[in-house]
């Protein structure tokens, strides 16, 4: 059976420090791990992707995950967080292109001024 | 790419209403489509899994007779919520994908706030 889990509900930050959410996961096979950002009242986009090939992966503004098998998580990192960035993030857990995404229960980001 | 169009965007309607819901790939061909429903400050909760040509896969709990889940398209997937009461009120949000490959991922709507009075 296949897992997520956001260890924190809610993360606040200051604008111009780093971001880290936390996800760990649980997988009986080699899992495809997805973070996407949902902003209020809309729905979710893709931030990035894992999907086997290098560990660390790069992401659409300014985002970047770490693959750790030995730990299994995969947190999501920002060097420099932006207003802009305040927003719900989910990591996802994925099998196969067309089997149901497994997700986690999201962490709310703020940013502060 | 890979856009996923849904709407209504926003409905409000009376009770005993039903309400159709489209979700549209406008630039891929979506084999399968998933139908999820959020509650606020809550994670998204899968509904249904519904591949093109084919009846849809209803989760656990959901009553299939009262959310209608058509796929007859490679492009178009609706959700029609039959004779909605204010329980019904929620976020519902679809997603599609164009594959079954390992790391093949899901392009969500923006989604569509139901509001039953």
């Amino acid at each position: 059976a296949q897992s997520v889990t956001q260890l924190d509900s809610h993360v606040s930050v200051s604008e111009g420090t780093p971001v880290l959410l936390r996800c760990n996961y649980s997988s009986s096979y080699s899992p495809s791990l997805f973070w996407y950002v949902q902003h209020p009242n809309k729905g979710l986009q893709l931030l990035l992707k894992y999907t086997s090939a290098a560990t660390l992966v790069k992401g659409i503004n300014g985002f970047e995950a770490e693959f750790k098998k030995s730990e299994t998580s995969f947190h999501l990192t920002k060097p420099s967080a932006h207003m802009s960035d305040a927003a719900e993030y989910f990591c996802v857990v994925s099998f196969s292109g067309n089997t149901p995404l497994v997700f986690g229960k999201g962490t709310r980001l703020s940013v502060i001024a | 790419g890979a856009v996923v169009s849904q709407h209504p965007s926003r409905v409000i309607c009376k009770s005993g209403t039903s309400v159709k819901i489209e979700c549209r790939s406008l630039d891929f061909q979506a084999t399968t489509m998933f139908w999820y429903r959020q509650f606020p400050k809550q994670s998204l909760m899968l509904m249904a899994t519904s591949n093109e040509g084919s009846k849809a896969t209803y989760e656990q709990g959901v009553e299939k007779d009262k959310f209608l889940i058509n796929h007859a398209s490679l492009t178009l997937s609706t959700l029609t919520v039959t004779s909605a009461h204010p329980e019904d009120s929620s976020f519902y949000i679809c997603s599609a994908t164009s594959g079954t490959e390992v790391g093949q991922p899901q392009h969500f709507g923006d989604g569509t706030r139901l509001s039953i009075l």
